[in-house]
């Protein structure tokens, strides 16, 4: 059963103009939610994070929005860049038992 | 600061074959620890995760296990590795505190053969 799901195993944006990359959740013990970055053959990197007390936080060229009746959260990145290019990783943190659950996925391709 | 290591980098191993992946945390104390795996259309799949000495959630049954026998120190092993074993293993920490995010190490590639 998967608990986080990214529906879009890839997507393919141009060069400056804005990514959104789509996460959807079932359980409603998670209250904490993260998007991370990842590289091939390397850890994932930390990119933003959310409290399901919030609807929006941003850091400079990103931004999350979480709707919680939805059970949805959306990654925005604007510009694109060159180098966002790679596999951006949604995951949820369960208040319960700090269980962190990561969905499978989205490879974002910035094209010149 | 922290730090966290996790070795090896890469690791080939025949099936059958024991396995030993460690990984160890600095400049923190009692974190939250987890092991996962990303394997071919798998996404990042946890595997176990730790909130103190000698406590361990197993979140997938399989013939994998876990120890944390000192407070930043994580160990995974199997006995006889499958074929379904390989994959790119992360381990990761965080804080033991609500709202914290996680920390990865850098990974170890085990392709069992």
């Amino acid at each position: 059963d998967q608990q986080v799901k990214q529906n879009s195993p890839s997507l393919s944006v141009q060069e400056g103009r804005i990514s959104i990359l789509n996460c959807d959740y079932t359980n409603s013990m998670f209250d904490y939610f993260l998007w991370y970055k990842k590289y091939p053959a390397e850890g994932p990197t930390f990119l933003i994070s959310i409290s399901s007390i919030k609807d929006k936080n941003e850091d400079g060229r990103f931004t999350v929005f979480l709707n919680k009746s939805a059970k949805h959260l959306s990654l925005h990145i604007v510009p694109s860049q060159p180098g966002d290019s790679a596999v951006y990783f949604c995951a949820a943190r369960s208040f319960r038992d700090d269980k962190i659950i990561f969905g499978k996925g989205t490879r974002l391709h910035i094209l010149p | 600061s922290q730090t966290i290591h996790q070795w090896p980098a890469t690791l080939v191993q025949p099936v059958g074959s024991p396995l030993s992946l460690e990984c160890t945390v600095e400049g923190t104390s009692n974190p939250n620890l987890y092991w996962y795996r990303q394997a071919a259309g798998r996404g990042l799949q946890l595997l176990f995760y730790s909130v103190g000495i000698g406590q361990i959630s197993s979140e997938v049954p399989q013939n994998l296990s876990a120890s944390r026998p000192q407070d930043r120190q994580f160990i995974l092993s199997s006995k006889k590795l499958l074929l379904s074993d390989s994959g790119f293993y992360l381990c990761a920490w965080s804080r033991n505190r609500a709202n914290e995010k996680l920390f990865f190490g850098s990974g170890t590639q085990l392709s069992v053969l």
